[in-house]
């Protein structure tokens, strides 16, 4: 079975420094890669998913972009934080096929002071 | 992303106690219903995945059934423990799409 990895697993960042996040995957090949948020108080919002090696779909507009340069490596970057980007953000992974369920990594908190 | 609610938001169940909550889904080109369990500093970990109309599951004391005519799902947990804390979170699939679009959750709080 596939394991994710994530790092950090706290981060806290000042307003308008750049951002990278960490997403492996082990177990496992050509997996769907996905990136979610939650804000306090709110469900998982998707931000990105990919299909593939350079393959990137960006659900909502935002300062936040994603990058897949390996089969099983997904980052979550940004230029310049602002302060809604606080959060919590997980990564999943969906394999088989099927492609059906979804399994999550253990998540990174977002701090942006 | 489709549109999916859960209700209620949070609740409070007391030890022992049986209780249950809704998900409620687009009906049209469905696909599969999921429910994970999300428990504080963990990540979500899946329950169930129902894809008939009319399926039910079972794991330990929890179970869910599903209506994909009227775009629903139940879960039910039966003599709530404390354990049984967390929030639960539903996810809809459509034909054709690989993506989950989740409900904002219900959080279940059981008190001894």
């Amino acid at each position: 079975s596939q394991t994710i990895h994530q790092w950090p697993a706290t981060l806290v960042q000042p307003v308008g420094s750049p951002l990278s996040l960490e997403c492996t995957v082990e177990g496992t090949s050509n997996p769907n890669l996905y990136w979610y948020r939650q804000a306090a108080g709110r469900g998982l919002q998707l931000l990105f998913y990919s299909v593939g090696i350079g393959q990137i779909s960006s659900e909502v507009p935002q300062n936040l972009s994603a990058s897949r340069p390996q089969d099983r490596q997904f980052i979550l970057s940004s230029k310049k934080l602002l302060l809604s980007d606080s959060g919590f953000y997980l990564c999943a992974c969906q394999t088989g096929s099927s492609y059906n369920e979804q399994f999550f990594g253990p998540g990174t908190r977002l701090t942006v002071l | 992303i489709l549109n999916v609610e859960q209700s209620p938001q949070s609740l409070h169940v007391q030890e022992g106690d049986s209780t249950n909550f809704t998900c409620s889904f687009p009906s049209s080109n469905f696909y599969a219903l999921h429910w994970y369990r999300w428990e504080t500093a963990k990540s979500p970990e899946a329950l169930f995945v129902m894809t008939l109309n009319g399926d039910e599951k079972k794991k330990g004391r929890i179970s869910a059934t599903l209506n994909t005519k009227e775009g629903y799902s139940y879960l039910y947990i039966k003599g709530s423990q404390p354990e049984d804390s967390a929030t639960y979170l539903c996810a809809s699939r459509r034909s054709n799409d690989y993506k989950l679009s989740f409900g904002a959750g219900t959080t279940v709080t059981v008190r001894a």
